[in-house]
C-alpha cells in the first residue's frame, strides 16, 4: 500500500513561493507505472487538481493557473515536490499530494497540508 | 476548463438509494470514459470510490456504483449507511492531460 506525506511551510505572505514536498513510502517515484499529482482544496470547497508529474519527469499542469506551478521529483529520496508562486489568499488551500498508478484517477492521498497565505 | 456541476446537496434515509449527477461536456464526460468519483469525510482526505466510470478499486462496497450517459455521469450509492454520509466529487479527464473536479455533492443521511 502507498502512502504519501505532505511537508512544507503553513504560512506564506502575498508573492512569495509555495513549496511543498511529498514523501512516498510503499512505493517509487521512479516506476514505470505511475504517476503523482498535487491537488488542493479551499477551506469550505472542492477540489482542484494542480499537476502531475509521470515517472519519467513529464509534467502536466493546470492551464488556470497560468505558469505559476512547477512540479519535480527527486527519485532517490522517493520525493516529489511542488511550487507554486506568486501566491495570493486566494491560494489559500489544504494541498494534498496523491499517487495515479493510471493518470486518469487519484488512488492514495496523502493527508493534507494546510497552506495559509496572509500579510 | 470549467469545473463540472454537481448538486451541492442530496439525501436519503438509511437502506434507500440515491443518485449524484455530475454533468460536463461533450469534450469531457462525453467523450473519456475516465471519470472517477471521491468520498470525503469531515476533516480527512478524499478517497477513490469508482474510476473509468463504473470500475470499484478493491475494499470499496459494491453499493457504490457509477454510470455515464452522454455528458453526465451518476453515482449511486444503494442500501445508504450512516456512514455514507460525506462530500461525494466527481473527476473527468477533459483532454489535453487536463484533470477537471466537479464543486461536490454534501450527502446526508436522514
Amino acid at each position: 500500500q502507498v502512502q504519501l506525506q505532505e511537508s512544507g511551510p503553513g504560512l506564506l505572505k502575498p508573492s512569495e513561493t509555495l513549496s511543498l514536498n511529498c514523501t512516498v513510502s510503499g512505493g517509487s517515484t521512479s516506476s514505470s507505472q505511475s504517476y503523482w499529482g498535487w491537488i488542493r482544496q479551499p477551506p469550505g470547497k472542492g477540489l482542484e487538481w494542480i499537476a502531475t508529474i509521470s515517472h519519467g519527469g513529464a509534467t502536466y499542469n493546470n492551464p488556470s493557473l497560468r505558469g505559476r506551478v512547477t512540479i519535480s521529483s527527486d527519485t532517490s529520496r522517493s520525493q516529489f515536490s511542488l511550487k507554486l508562486s506568486s501566491v495570493t489568499a486566494a491560494d489559500t488551500a489544504v494541498y494534498y499530494c496523491a499517487a495515479q498508478p493510471q493518470y486518469f484517477h487519484f488512488t492514495y492521498w496523502g493527508q493534507g497540508s494546510l497552506v495559509t497565505v496572509s500579510s | 476548463q470549467s469545473a463540472l456541476t454537481q448538486p451541492p446537496s442530496a439525501s436519503g434515509s438509511p437502506g434507500q438509494s440515491v443518485t449524484i449527477s455530475c454533468t460536463g461536456a461533450s469534450s469531457d464526460i462525453g467523450y473519456w470514459k475516465y471519470v472517477s468519483w471521491y468520498q470525503q469525510h469531515p476533516g480527512e482526505a478524499p478517497k477513490l470510490l469508482i474510476y473509468e466510470v463504473s470500475k470499484r478499486p478493491s475494499g470499496v462496497p459494491d453499493r457504490f456504483s457509477g454510470s455515464k450517459s452522454g455528458n453526465t455521469a451518476s453515482l449511486t450509492v444503494s442500501g445508504l449507511q450512516a456512514e455514507d454520509e460525506a462530500d461525494y466529487y466527481c473527476n473527468s479527464y477533459a483532454g489535453n492531460n487536463n484533470l477537471v473536479f466537479g464543486g461536490g455533492t454534501k450527502l446526508t443521511v436522514l
